[in-house]
């Protein structure tokens, strides 16, 4: 696609429940990203895919998320028995080459998907 | 550890220069980027800096010094439209970037 696309946009979830949110990266980066933002607050990261691996997941604040790419393209960014304090934008973000091949390889983001956990 | 300083907001007229600050102490610094966020939207890249010095950029400039750990995005000719946060992200590792709390920009006629 012509970017990074992702959804759902908006999700209003019940606490304690699971959520889902999806990614799709811009046709052929290898590289995917997933950050999360608060009001007010930069991005602050999560993971980070190469292919269909995680390369670094240290961002990841519990074991209550969990997210994956299998075929090294869409990724879903799990949460389980979510919490008040999980709402915040959940960004997604690519780019093109491995990393360490280029410096200042570009990263493009996607709009968001806005988790509001009541 | 790391940490990344931004003003938190400024404020500038339409057709003016404005400088944006970022200072950084991290670990692992590879580069460092400036993106711009519209309330509700995604971050956009404007500039990355991997050497000391200027790079430019139509309006925008962004300037980098390692060794003071060190950064401004300059922003000339504003216009309305420049109203934004701007984000000063620190790339660590295999582009892990770390991320200033963003400089909110208001720009008045």
């Amino acid at each position: 696609g012509a970017g990074v696309s992702q959804t759902p946009s908006n999700k209003v979830t019940e606490k304690g429940k699971y959520v889902e949110l999806r990614c799709d990266p811009i046709s052929g980066h290898t590289a995917l990203y997933w950050y999360r933002q608060s009001l007010g607050q930069g991005p602050e990261f999560l993971i980070y895919f190469q292919g269909t691996g995680a390369a670094d997941d240290s961002g990841l604040p519990n074991d209550r998320f969990f997210a994956v790419r299998p075929e090294g393209s869409v990724s879903t960014l799990k949460i389980q028995r979510t919490e008040r304090g999980d709402s915040a934008v959940y960004l997604c973000a690519s780019s093109l080459y491995a990393p360490g091949t280029l410096s200042g390889n570009t990263i493009y983001f996607g709009e968001g998907s806005w988790l509001t956990v009541v | 550890g790391q940490n990344i300083d931004q003003p938190t907001e400024m404020t500038a007229t339409e057709g003016a220069i404005v400088q944006i600050n970022c200072t950084y102490q991290t670990s692992g610094f590879n580069g460092l980027f400036w993106y711009q966020q519209h309330a509700g939207e995604a971050p956009t890249f404007l500039s990355y800096n991997v050497l000391d010095g200027l790079e430019e950029k139509g309006r925008f400039s962004s300037f980098l010094s390692r060794s003071k750990g060190y950064s401004y995005l300059l922003l000339k000719e504003l216009q309305m439209k420049d109203s934004a946060s701007y984000l000063c992200a620190v790339e660590r590792g295999f582009q892990k970037l770390v991320f200033g709390t963003g400089t909110r920009l208001l720009v008045s006629p």
